[in-house]
């Protein structure tokens, strides 16, 4: 089974700290993603990566950046947290195969920016 | 750009009720999964279904890609049911569009 995980479950920050939310799949993907959740705007995606060191700019990727050093880890970095941050962020990563383009999920983890 | 609808917005069923639930989508896609989050924002992969039908337990789903929708059905619904069920469609090869949910609350 894919196993994706995140760092935290649970996180709150304050205004202008730096956070870094980290993935972790064990599955050999080679592309991994960002989302935020939010009511009523639904899922949204920040950044994603082909591979390793690549990265691509979502929809919404203002205030955020990303950082793929090794294939099985993701990370997402807010370089000064604002309270507009405030949400649920959730990982996921797939293979690159043709015709497997299943996304998987991480449990996500609420960040709390105060 | 491509829009992704899905109803019923909200479900309430009795314990043991079986529903349909419905995407439909504006534009070609080349793939369709469904999820179902549970209360604790877990996002659980239902069916990875670009086209024809799948079985898996209570649940099955349907896409017509040609008529552009799909479907999942729950039968027998649990408490565990209860949550919100995603479609989300892939047009190109980094292009994922999630549609709105549809929150099913399954009562005893």
């Amino acid at each position: 089974d894919v196993k994706v995980t995140q760092s935290s479950r649970y996180l709150v920050k304050r205004t202008g700290e730096k956070v870094f939310l980290e993935c972790v799949q064990d599955m050999d993907h080679e592309n991994m993603f960002w989302y935020r959740q939010d009511p009523g705007l639904g899922l949204r995606l920040i950044y994603f990566s082909y591979d390793v060191k690549m990265k691509e700019k979502g929809d919404i990727p203002e205030g955020y950046s990303v950082s793929r050093e090794k294939k099985e880890r993701f990370s997402l970095i807010l370089e000064s947290a604002s309270t507009n941050q405030t949400s649920m962020y959730l990982c996921a990563s797939r293979t690159s195969r043709v015709g497997s383009y299943e996304q998987y999920f991480g449990p996500g983890t609420r960040l709390t920016v105060t | 750009g491509i829009q992704v609808e899905q109803s019923p917005p909200d479900l309430i069923l009795q314990e043991g009720a079986n529903s349909t639930l419905r995407c439909n989508f504006s534009d070609s896609v080349n793939n369709l999964q469904w999820f179902h989050q549970n209360p604790w924002g877990q996002l659980i992969n239902l069916f990875y279904i670009p086209s024809g039908t799948k079985q898996n337990g209570r649940l099955s789903a349907t896409t017509v890609a040609t008529e552009r929708y799909s479907l999942l059905y729950i039968s027998s619904s649990q408490t565990t049911d209860s949550g919100v069920y995603f479609c989300a469609v892939q047009t190109s090869y980094d292009k994922v569009i999630f549609g709105p949910g549809t929150s099913l609350s399954v009562i005893p």
